[in-house]
């Protein structure tokens, strides 16, 4: 139980383009969605959080206007990356919250992005 | 600041040994505690959850919280050169979110 999803795996994208990530909760229905940047070798770095129906939370330092948060179900949030630049090349990570113990996250398996 | 903290290794132990691994937190209101495991460019999986005082066991791996000293470890038994990974410490915050470690990497050796 409590698997989490995400797609694409990786992608490739052109500087100045738009990608959006998807993220469902296929057993489960998640409350509470949350948004974590890797970058090599460093720490998870939460984003953001998302409720569904209703507006993200974001981290300081974080872009609303460049990262854009959709939970518009129990089971799927996405993540658009608009305008991308090579710096935003990163492993995005989303997790779910809301199929066992309140503060139990369960991670997708991540995407690879990288902007050329 | 609430922080969440962890000695980066690497922790290096031998195949068969007791991998004891170890961190510390800041926030006393915490009450929800965790362990996960992430393999290199993999996800991180939960491996362990915690949220009593004591120890709690699973397999081959025990979880031990001290609320009283902010101290909470993770032991790993007959340890197996697939246990190398690095291991992130999580702790409750503020509006369901978690508050990570920066992970301790341990390698286990052949």
């Amino acid at each position: 139980g409590a698997v989490v999803s995400q797609h694409p795996s990786w992608v490739i994208c052109k500087s100045g383009t738009s990608v959006k990530i998807e993220c469902r909760s296929l057993d489960f229905q998640a409350t509470t969605m949350f948004w974590y940047r890797q970058f090599p070798k460093q720490s998870l770095m939460l984003m953001a959080t998302s409720n569904e129906g209703s507006k993200a939370t974001y981290e300081q330092g974080v872009e609303k206007d460049k990262f854009l948060i959709n939970h518009a179900s129990l089971t799927l949030s996405t993540l658009t990356v608009t305008s991308a630049h090579p710096e935003d090349s990163s492993f995005y990570i989303c997790s779910a919250r809301g199929g066992g113990q309140p503060y139990e996250q369960y991670f997708g398996p991540g995407t690879r992005l990288t902007v050329t | 600041q609430k922080e969440v903290e962890q000695n980066s290794g690497p922790l290096s132990v031998p195949e068969g040994a007791i991998a004891s691994l170890n961190c510390t937190y800041s926030d006393r209101g915490s009450q929800s505690f965790f362990w996960y495991r992430q393999y290199s460019g993999k996800s991180p999986e939960l491996i362990m959850s915690i949220y009593s005082n004591g120890d709690k066991e699973d397999g081959r791996f025990t979880a031990q919280l001290n609320k009283a000293s902010q101290y909470v470890s993770l032991l790993i038994r007959d340890s197996q050169p697939s246990d190398s990974a690095t291991y992130l410490c999580a702790v409750n915050n503020s509006g369901y979110a978690l508050n990570f470690g920066k992970g301790t990497s341990l390698l286990v050796t052949p």
